[in-house]
This record gives structure tokens, sequence and C-alpha cells, in this order.
């Protein structure tokens, strides 16, 4: 299976913060990346798939990048409603793999 | 509008058998090129994808599970389903059906659409 590692764990920032959280594979996936933001009790919503496409009607403020074995999620903008857990996953292999997630909390 | 719905029992005994069912509207699993997969997560941990079945009825599963889970299509009434054997405490989790889509080019896909999720307790 291919390991994805994300990066804080948790992550303290405040309303207009720009926030930037890392995701790393154990091999490469080249640009085979997602990425979700979960709120509690409520299942995952994609937000960018390709390492940086936008899905459908998520906010220009987030942005994908990278390729290969590192991957960043940015929020140029924080705002109160992005205050939620953000997963990674991989889709290079016949096995989808998440990362363990990224706490966003307000500080 | 696609949309997924989980149902299924919410409490299960240990060494029992866990079936769910993923009720899809909004678009027939029977065509088109996408994955309909299971995923769950634990209370307070990640998520772990669980096992999909294709369009065509191809199936394929985490083998941390593969001895243990089966997902198969009922095209008539447009669901998809989960069994999940020999369960454990270690099983109970939020159980999430969910629509996985290619790029074309990639081996695997990504998740466009989930169900609300269902929490599933295994306990005597």
């Amino acid at each position: 299976d291919i390991q994805m590692t994300q990066s804080p764990s948790t992550l303290s920032a405040s309303v207009g913060d720009r926030v930037t959280i890392t995701c790393r594979a154990s091999q490469s996936v080249y640009s085979w990346l997602a990425w979700y933001q979960q709120k509690p009790g409520k299942a995952p919503k994609l937000l960018i798939q390709k390492a940086s496409s936008l899905d459908s009607g998520v906010p220009s403020r987030f942005s994908g990048s990278g390729s290969g074995t590192e991957f960043t999620l940015t929020i140029s903008s924080l705002q109160p409603d992005d205050f939620a857990t953000y997963y990674c996953q991989q889709y290079n292999s016949y096995s989808p793999t998440f990362g363990q997630g990224t706490k966003v909390e307000i500080k | 509008q696609v949309q997924l719905q989980e149902s299924g029992p919410g409490l299960v005994k240990p060494s029992q058998t866990l079936s769910l069912t993923c009720t899809v509207s909004g678009a027939s699993i029977s065509t088109g090129s996408y994955y309909w997969s299971w995923i769950r997560q634990p209370a307070g941990k990640g998520l772990e994808w669980m096992g999909r079945i294709y369009t065509s009825g191809s199936t394929n599963y985490n083998p941390s599970l593969k001895s243990r889970v089966t997902v198969s299509l009922d095209t008539s009434k447009n669901q998809f389903s989960l069994k999940l054997s020999s369960v454990t405490a270690a099983d109970t989790a939020v159980y999430y059906c969910a629509r996985g889509t290619s790029n074309g080019y990639s081996l695997g896909y990504y998740f466009d659409y989930w169900g609300q999720g269902t929490l599933v307790t295994v306990s005597s």
C-alpha cells in the first residue's frame, strides 16, 4: 500500500490567515491526489482532484499543488466555514489510501 | 444531482456479519465508469477504504480486509451492498458509501459523491 502522511496533525489559525497543509506519499503518485474537507458528523467533501483541479463550487481561496511525493493544500484567507479536518487521498493504485488528517482549529 | 444513502442495522454482535446497503439516486450504478465504494471511519480516526465494485461488476478489496469483505450490486434496485464477516469491536465505525471517479489515466479514483454515513456498533 502507498502510505500518505500529512503535516501538521493539528493547526491553529485565525480568520484571514494563510494556511498550508502538506501531504507526502511513500512513493510517487504522479498527480493522482485528492483533498477533502470534513466537518464533525458529516461526510467528507471533495475539494480538489488531480492535485490542483478545484471541484465544482469550491471557493477559489482553496488551491492545491505538487506532484510525485509531495503535495500542499493552501487556503489563502481562512474563513469561519473552513475550520474542519482535511484529508489527502492518493489514487495511483488499485487501493486508495488517505492521510491521517489535519485538523484546522480556531486560534 | 447524485445522492447516496446508507441503510442497515446500527448494532451487530461480535462474530456476526455486518450488512449495509447503499441506495443511489440521480445516477444509474450500471452505466458509466464509476467505482461504487465503501469507506469507514472509527470515531476520532481517519478514513479507510474497504472495497469497491465497478459498473461492470468487478470487485477489488482492501488487502487488510480482503478475506472478510464482499461488495455486490443490485442493478434492479440501483443499490450496492457491503458484507463484512466475523466482526469485532474494532469494526465499530461510521460506514460511508461513495462514488469513485477516475481521471481516465489514473489507476485509481477519487470520491466525488458520498452518503451521509451510518454508525455501526459491534457489541454483544
